[in-house]
């Protein structure tokens, strides 16, 4: 248990169809993020919110929305996908800004949301 | 771009240490060095950090250069549990929140 738990942990969805995955983190962080794991890629950012606030958004297709409305949830909505799509969606937590120098501000993930876009 | 290099796989007997390099010649002075790894189906669980000085606990040890511009983290005992992949990055908590995996290294543990 990490202190960062994403809801559902498999979908599958078809490319008309529109979803959210959830993300919550309990360890009063002040970042999350979204990451994206394809098959056999390393981890994509997508996107990274501080203090409820996008600071981070790495050119990712607009048929994905995050939703940031505290510093305990993110949400990543899903709409009109295509099967290339398809992966692990990674959502993580940290404290940053502030060094803390016990932790190095170490980033904690959730165990991530498989999607299948059929 | 990540800001580490690490070699794609690695091979290890049971039992044994192991020690995974990491290149990271362009770190600069509020960069802290993190360790992850990733277990099947599973996300990244944090390993080890440090910034200058070696480091230990009880998953691993973490060995700095001295210039600061590779490191190693260091299994002390592999067990099959441990094959994993296994990402170095580089985390600057003062600038912003941007954090960069690489491909990492594939950890393979032969019984």
């Amino acid at each position: 248990e990490t202190g960062v738990t994403q809801t559902p942990r498999h979908l599958v969805m078809g490319m008309t169809n529109k979803k959210s995955l959830k993300c919550e983190q309990h360890l009063g962080h002040n970042a999350m993020y979204w990451y994206k794991q394809s098959a056999k890629k390393p981890l994509e950012l997508m996107f990274v919110y501080s203090l409820e606030e996008r600071v981070e958004n790495n050119s990712v297709p607009s048929r994905f929305s995050p939703e940031c409305p505290n510093s305990s949830h993110l949400f990543l909505h899903l709409h009109t996908l295509q099967p290339e799509d398809s992966a692990l969606y990674l959502c993580a937590s940290s404290q940053d800004g502030v060094l803390d120098r016990s932790s190095g501000n170490t980033i904690y993930f959730g165990e991530g949301s498989w999607l299948t876009v059929v | 771009d990540a800001k580490t290099t690490q070699p794609n796989s690695m091979e290890s007997n049971e039992e044994e240490p192991v020690h995974l390099p990491c290149n990271h010649s362009t770190i600069s002075g509020t960069d802290y060095i993190h360790w992850y790894r990733q277990l099947p189906s599973q996300g990244p669980e944090y390993v080890i950090h440090g910034l200058t000085s070696n480091v230990n606990n009880r998953m691993a040890s973490l060995a700095i250069a001295e210039d600061r511009k590779s490191s190693t983290l260091i299994l002390h005992r592999a067990t099959l549990r441990d094959a994993a992949v296994y990402y170095c990055i580089l985390r600057d908590v003062t600038g912003g929140f941007k954090t960069i995996f690489g491909a990492g290294t594939r950890l393979f543990v032969k019984a």
